[in-house]
């Protein structure tokens, strides 16, 4: 399996707080990718980012803000949560654009 | 008109049993095909690219069809390790993976 990890793997927090999640990976791969997966959708791209400090915009980036500091750290960043930012969210590395992508265990979030 | 197209299922079938899935995308400009399985709660894993000429691996058979813009995945004998909800992805050019909302498999004793 693809060296990624996800912190934390669950969390309880109340709207309006702000909340940071991060993702780590062992392979030095270039890509990585936010997502989040809600019943009855596809995962759908939040941000990703190509490279140190190059992010950009995915599917449904409004609420969330994202920093990558180094090549195996990427932080995903609510800066004010709500409800409807319940969900899971997992991260994602890969080599390339189009190239397989390999995930991590994922992070449930709830937002009350 | 969801970029990414799949009957959400559940499909349930017995052990042994052949299952087919198909799944349309929306963008003619289309470069790369795969699909992922994921267990629940549990991460996507890739299961299989899947390539114009069509490709086998093991019980599992994926298919491209770019004219008529669908790809399918067939699954012999089925396994109840085989349960699990299957995500057909789409890449297109200068785009990320789009993921299709997936079809729930149930194989049964």
């Amino acid at each position: 399996d693809a060296g990624i990890t996800q912190s934390p793997r669950h969390k309880v927090t109340e709207t309006g707080t702000p909340v940071t999640l991060r993702c780590h990976q062992t392979e030095n791969h270039r890509y990585m990718y936010w997502y989040r997966q809600d019943p009855g959708h596809g995962l759908r791209l939040i941000h990703y980012s190509y490279g140190v400090k190059d992010t950009d915009k995915g599917e449904v980036s409004d609420g969330y803000s994202v920093s990558r500091s180094k090549t195996e750290d990427f932080l995903l960043t609510l800066e004010s949560a709500t409800s409807s930012q319940t969900s899971v969210y997992f991260c994602a590395i890969s080599p390339g654009t189009q190239e397989t992508q390999y995930f991590g265990p994922g992070t449930r979030l709830l937002v009350l | 008109r969801k970029e990414v197209e799949q009957d959400p299922g559940p499909f349930n079938v017995p052990e042994g049993a052949t299952v087919a899935f198909n799944c349309t995308y929306s963008n003619s400009a289309s470069q790369s095909f795969f699909w992922y399985r994921q267990d629940c709660r549990k991460e996507p894993k890739l299961l299989m690219s899947v390539y114009s000429s069509g490709n086998e691996d093991g019980r599992f058979t994926a298919q491209l069809n770019r004219a008529s813009q669908y790809i399918s995945l067939l699954i012999r004998d089925s396994k109840l390790s085989d349960s699990a909800t299957y995500h057909c992805v789409v890449t297109f050019y200068g785009q990320n993976f789009v993921f299709g909302p997936g079809t729930r498999l149930s194989v049964l004793p």
